[in-house]
């Protein structure tokens, strides 16, 4: 149980483009999701939590109107990469963690490989 | 605030050589650690978790115990595979609805 799931895999746009990659809990519903960006060799950097049915809350450094999340409901969280230019291209996962039972652990989904020309 | 540090990699050892790979950890209150792992070209998998002083958190032959003495949760393995290669992140987290907080990760390699 616990399976998160992400789509696109990967994709490969145009510079100035959206993007938008959706995040699923599969077989449970996440009270939180949260996305993080990975770099080559790198760590994961928090990006933004999001709530069923309220704001993101985004950590510092990174722009609101340029990575739009919502989460509309308990299984489904959407990053939304707005007008998209090379620096943009990472590695983006979404994780999320169950209503219940926890004990804080997050599920991670299988990332997205976002690749900006 | 919480912070996690693990050891520089990369590790690089043979096949069925003993594995540590260390992860000390800076937080308040009682946090629960986990050891999640990342294959080449895909996302976190959890290997396992304590969420107690003493606890010890095993997984297909890894094992790792939580020592707030020390403050650190190490992992171990006795006898690596090939497969076992991959980058290997420690975390600590609560129950309070925020981010985990990772390490920088270590890169393992096991040669045949």
């Amino acid at each position: 149980g616990a399976v998160v799931s992400q789509h696109p895999s990967w994709v490969i746009c145009k510079s100035g483009t959206s993007v938008k990659i959706e995040c699923r809990s599969l077989d449970f519903q996440a009270t939180t999701m949260f996305w993080y960006r990975q770099f080559p060799k790198q760590s994961l950097m928090l990006m933004a939590t999001s709530n069923e049915g309220s704001k993101a809350t985004y950590e510092q450094g990174v722009e609101k109107d340029k990575f739009l999340i919502n989460h509309a409901s308990l299984t489904l969280s959407t990053l939304t990469v707005t007008s998209a230019h090379p620096e943009d291209s990472s590695f983006y996962i979404c994780s999320a963690r169950r209503r219940e039972p926890s004990v804080g652990e997050l599920f991670f989904g299988e990332g997205s490989r976002l690749t900006v020309l | 605030g919480d912070s996690v540090t693990q050891m520089e990699g990369p590790v690089t050892l043979s096949e069925e050589a003993f594995l540590t790979i260390n992860c000390t950890y800076t937080a308040t209150g009682y946090p629960s650690l986990f050891w999640y792992v990342q294959y080449p070209g895909e996302g976190l998998q959890l290997l396992l978790k304590a969420t107690k002083a003493d606890d010890k958190g095993s997984n297909k032959g890894f094992e790792a115990t939580y020592r707030k003495e020390t403050t650190s949760f190490h992992l171990e393995k006795g006898s690596v595979q090939v497969s076992d290669s991959a980058v290997y992140f420690c975390a600590l987290g609560n129950q309070a609805g925020t981010a985990l907080i990772f390490g920088k990760g270590t890169t393992l390699s096991v040669s045949s």
